[in-house]
């Protein structure tokens, strides 16, 4: 399929090493931070979400990061792996699921084998 | 079980003319998102459905374009008298009330010619 984010923001990390990727956010009363991957060809995929009343969560190889000092979120992805090569969004939304998910720009992952 | 579907899944039209993109989401869920992504470019918020409140319009860039969402669950976006610019990747995804999980389908490829 055609790729997304042709010109997006790229990383590019070999393969078993650790990815950061970084996201500023805007709205300082958004209750939710989310972080969506998107496959060449594909809708996005959700990852992993972070409540704004913490400040770290960690899932399965990845974990996230919210500094709302700074307005910033990140995600880590333990030993990189080839499949995590994507286009990676972070997304944020108020309480209650009332108001939309809204995205930011997003960052390519590349991963060298 | 199934997932969001999405049709057409490429629609090539003249300039001028109008157009209507279907989504289906997951049964059950009351919430329903139309992004669209433009090549290098991010998800551009369009509209948000949520259960039986007035939907979120904020992100419609014209008057040109609209959505309805029959009984809760499917849901068209009309494209009038459409322009080269509208060409993108239409993506809707549907989610449960108070849950940052949306589940995207494919998308809908618009070529404006």
């Amino acid at each position: 399929g055609e790729s997304v984010g042709l010109h997006l923001p790229t990383l590019s990390v070999q393969e078993g090493d650790n990815s950061i990727i970084n996201c500023a956010y805007s709205n300082s009363a958004s209750d939710y931070f989310i972080w969506y991957k998107q496959e060449s060809g594909k809708g996005p995929q959700f990852i992993i979400d972070i409540r704004s009343n913490m400040d770290k969560r960690q899932g399965q190889r990845v974990t996230v990061l919210l500094n709302k000092t700074v307005k910033h979120l990140s995600l880590q992805i333990a030993a990189t792996q080839p499949g995590d090569s994507a286009v990676y969004f972070c997304a944020e939304t108020g309480n209650s699921g009332n108001t939309p998910l809204v995205f930011g720009k997003g960052t390519r992952l590349s991963v060298i084998a | 079980g199934a997932g969001v579907s999405q049709s057409p899944s490429n629609k090539v039209t003249e300039k001028g003319k109008d157009v209507e993109l279907r989504c289906d989401p997951i049964s059950g869920h009351t919430a329903l998102y139309w992004y669209r992504q433009s090549l290098g470019q991010g998800l551009e918020f369009l509209i948000y459905f949520q259960g039986n409140s007035a939907p979120d319009k904020s992100g419609l860039p014209s008057d040109r374009f609209s959505a309805e969402r029959t009984g809760g669950s499917v849901s068209t976006l009309t494209i009038q008298r459409t322009q080269q610019e509208d060409s993108a990747v239409y993506l809707c995804a549907s989610g449960r009330r108070g849950n940052t999980e949306a589940f995207f389908g494919q998308g809908t490829r618009l070529t404006v010619v």
